[in-house]
């Protein structure tokens, strides 16, 4: 399809494993992001890539967390020694070019990351 | 501390009349607002934004409203439709921010037949 891709769309894990998270975006699209939605919560920020570089990665919760964006095309969120507290959808988005102020975000459908 | 509020989880509106969503936001650096609709097990898609220099955007059914001064908005979506139901996001960016937007927790807005 023509949208924002990611895979795997769940995972469950268990507590301290190694998980990574691969979003496809829109083909042409500059910037990429990843938010975290927890139940009941709205989307969190976590990272911004504008090409291959983070722009902007200040909503990454702690040092666990690291994403890369190596060809400025798809990118891996990576989450090491993972706990019951990162169980959360994980939502990625693009966007023709960078800045919100474009007005809009394309999501995609997320993936749900459960760690036992 | 949430900078942007959603005060009503959720609401529930008659096919046909008008539903109002509200929003509240503490940052005044804010100058982009925004609206996503979320379906089940789908992706936040965009809905319609506002800049802080004007008051009111209209999009066909979709109207968001801005008072600065109360650091207020709203979406109205007059005639409400079965296919509205969903969850409903406020979002709002600073000058400069690129993609951070910060989303408020949502309004699940079900609209009955």
């Amino acid at each position: 399809g023509a949208g924002v891709s990611q895979t795997p769309s769940n995972k469950v894990t268990e507590k301290g494993k190694y998980v990574e998270l691969r979003c496809d975006p829109i083909s042409g699209h500059t910037a990429l992001y990843w938010y975290r939605q927890s139940l009941g919560q709205g989307p969190e920020f976590l990272i911004y890539f504008q090409g291959t570089g983070a722009a902007d990665d200040s909503g990454l919760p702690n040092d666990r967390f690291f994403a890369v964006r190596p060809e400025g095309s798809v990118s891996t969120l990576k989450i090491q020694r993972t706990e019951r507290g990162d169980s959360a959808v994980y939502l990625c988005a693009s966007s023709p070019r960078p800045g919100a102020n474009t007005g809009e975000l394309f999501f995609g459908e997320g993936s749900r990351l459960t760690v036992l | 501390d949430q900078q942007v509020k959603q005060n009503s989880p959720s609401l529930s509106v008659q096919e046909g009349r008008i539903s109002i969503l509200n929003c509240d936001y503490t940052n005044s650096m804010f100058d982009y607002f925004l609206w996503y609709k979320k379906y089940p097990a789908e992706g936040p898609t965009f809905l319609i934004s506002i800049s802080s220099i004007k008051d009111k955007n209209e999009d066909g059914r979709f109207t968001v409203f801005l008072n600065k001064s109360a650091k207020h908005l709203s979406l109205h979506i007059v005639p409400s439709q079965p296919g509205d139901s969903a969850v409903y996001f406020c979002a709002a960016s600073a000058l400069g921010s690129q993609g951070n937007l910060i989303f408020g927790k949502g309004t699940k807005l079900s609209v009955k037949p």
